[in-house]
């Protein structure tokens, strides 16, 4: 059964600072999906990373994907408060289209 | 906003009870998938639908359905319901190719079971 594991859960930083957040799954995928959730909305599709080595990068976020490692990472630049939210990777299962999500990173920043 | 539409937006129900969910995929999207978020459970993936026929099957309960019908919209049913069935459902949907690409959520349905 693939499973994917968040860490942290829990992230409290201050504003101007600098995080990765870790993403780790237990079987092979080669497509990892990043999305932000605000509190009692939807989910917002962050990044798509393809391939081993990808690496994409919007604002102050970056996101890579070691598929030999089965890690993705989710590296937070200089953080502001806009950026408060939970943060979710999903891993799809080879030929289907089901996604798996992790745990959910719940990101906070203060000033 | 992702295109993608769900009504209603909340809902509040006794247990026993049975309730609809209805979600309107992106113009042009063939898939839909139904998500449930918990607390206790995270986001589950629930059924996946493609052009009126199931393509996958995640952890859905045989208290729960769906389909989708020929205009793509999807219902979700979920019947004798219970406590713990209180949760976030969110609809996705994607596949203009219909296969592996990125999923775009409704804003959810918010079922709270009394």
């Amino acid at each position: 059964e693939l499973k994917v594991e968040q860490n942290p859960l829990f992230l409290s930083m201050q504003e101007g600072k600098n995080y990765t957040i870790y993403c780790n799954y237990s079987t092979t995928s080669d497509r990892l999906y990043w999305y932000r959730q605000d509190p009692g909305k939807s989910l917002e599709s962050l990044f798509v990373l393809l391939s081993n080595g990808a690496v994409k990068q919007e604002g102050r976020l970056m996101a890579s994907l070691d598929t030999k490692a089965r890690l993705s990472t989710l590296h937070i630049t200089a953080a502001v408060h806009d950026l408060s939210a939970t943060y979710f990777c999903a891993v799809d299962i080879l030929n289907t289209d089901k996604l798996i999500f992790g745990t959910g990173t719940r990101l906070q920043v203060f000033p | 906003d992702s295109g993608v539409t769900q009504t209603p937006k909340h809902l509040i129900t006794a247990t026993g009870q049975r309730v609809t969910l209805r979600c309107s995929p992106r113009s042009g999207d063939l898939s839909v998938y139904w998500y449930q978020q918990s607390l206790d459970q995270g986001l589950q993936f629930l059924i996946q639908y493609y052009n009126g026929e199931e393509r996958a099957k995640g952890n859905i309960l045989e208290r729960f359905s769906a389909q989708q019908f020929p205009d793509l919209h999807s219902e979700l049913n979920l019947s004798s319901l219970e406590l713990g069935d209180s949760a976030l459902y969110f609809c996705a949907s994607s596949g203009r190719t219909g296969y592996r690409e990125t999923q775009y959520f409704g804003p959810g349905t918010r079922l709270l079971v009394l």
